[in-house]
């Protein structure tokens, strides 16, 4: 019974680049929440999606920055153009339904140069 | 707005010694209080969850209790050992939230030597 699953766990990329965030959530679950962690800040709610919606993007900044959750696949946080501002730790955290608890993963380190 | 301030930032004590973390929030208005745990350059563990209508849950050497009117919550660690040393997350998840998202603190970092 693997637990969430995030890919890849360590990512470097250049100013301007592109970075995409993988997440896999537990089998049985189709609620998918983003978070960020900002060095030496708390974790930050960015984003909700149930498969094939977006409920909740409220924590999403308004640009370069977009997620889905397809019928078939992973959870993808996509990160476009990238600053050095975007460097931090990205969880992902999948639960079973609505309220029920949220389960995380080990994150994806993002490290723009 | 949620907003989930935990107090001390830092803790540092000899194993063995019994230990209080503490947490506030400012919306009691909450469907349940998370404390996690945070290893370096890891992920999340959960570790007690507790529901807006409980006062506490135990699991082994811990302890956290609830007090949702007065918008707090601590985390009792009993005899700790240097394994314990991480650090600790509470999160709410809230009414103003929608119960979709949990905000968290900022965390203590406990240091425990042997």
């Amino acid at each position: 019974n693997a637990g969430v699953m995030q890919n890849p766990r360590h990512l470097v990329r250049r100013r301007g680049q592109e970075a995409r965030l993988r997440c896999s959530p537990m089998k049985g679950h189709s609620h998918v929440y983003w978070y960020r962690q900002l060095p030496e800040e708390g974790l930050k709610f960015m984003v909700y999606l149930q498969k094939e919606n977006i409920i909740d993007e409220s924590g999403m900044p308004k640009e370069r920055f977009s997620a889905e959750f397809p019928k078939e696949g992973p959870s993808i946080l996509r990160i476009q153009q990238v600053v050095r501002g975007d460097s931090a730790a990205y969880f992902c955290a999948s639960a079973a339904g609505y309220q029920e608890t949220q389960y995380f993963g080990p994150g994806t380190r993002l490290l723009v140069l | 707005k949620q907003e989930v301030t935990q107090i001390p930032a830092a803790l540092s004590v000899p194993e063995g010694e019994n230990l209080v973390l503490n947490c506030s929030f400012t919306d009691s208005a909450i469907y349940n209080l998370q404390w996690f745990r945070q290893d370096p350059g890891k992920g999340l563990t959960s570790l007690l969850l507790i529901q807006s209508s409980q006062r506490e849950q135990t699991s082994g050497r811990l302890n956290a209790s609830l007090d949702k009117s007065s918008g707090r919550s601590t985390l009792y660690i009993a005899a700790s050992q240097p394994g314990d040393s991480a650090t600790y997350l509470c999160a709410v998840n809230g009414l103003d939230t929608g119960f979709q998202k949990l905000v968290f603190g900022t965390g203590t970092r406990l240091l425990v030597s042997p």
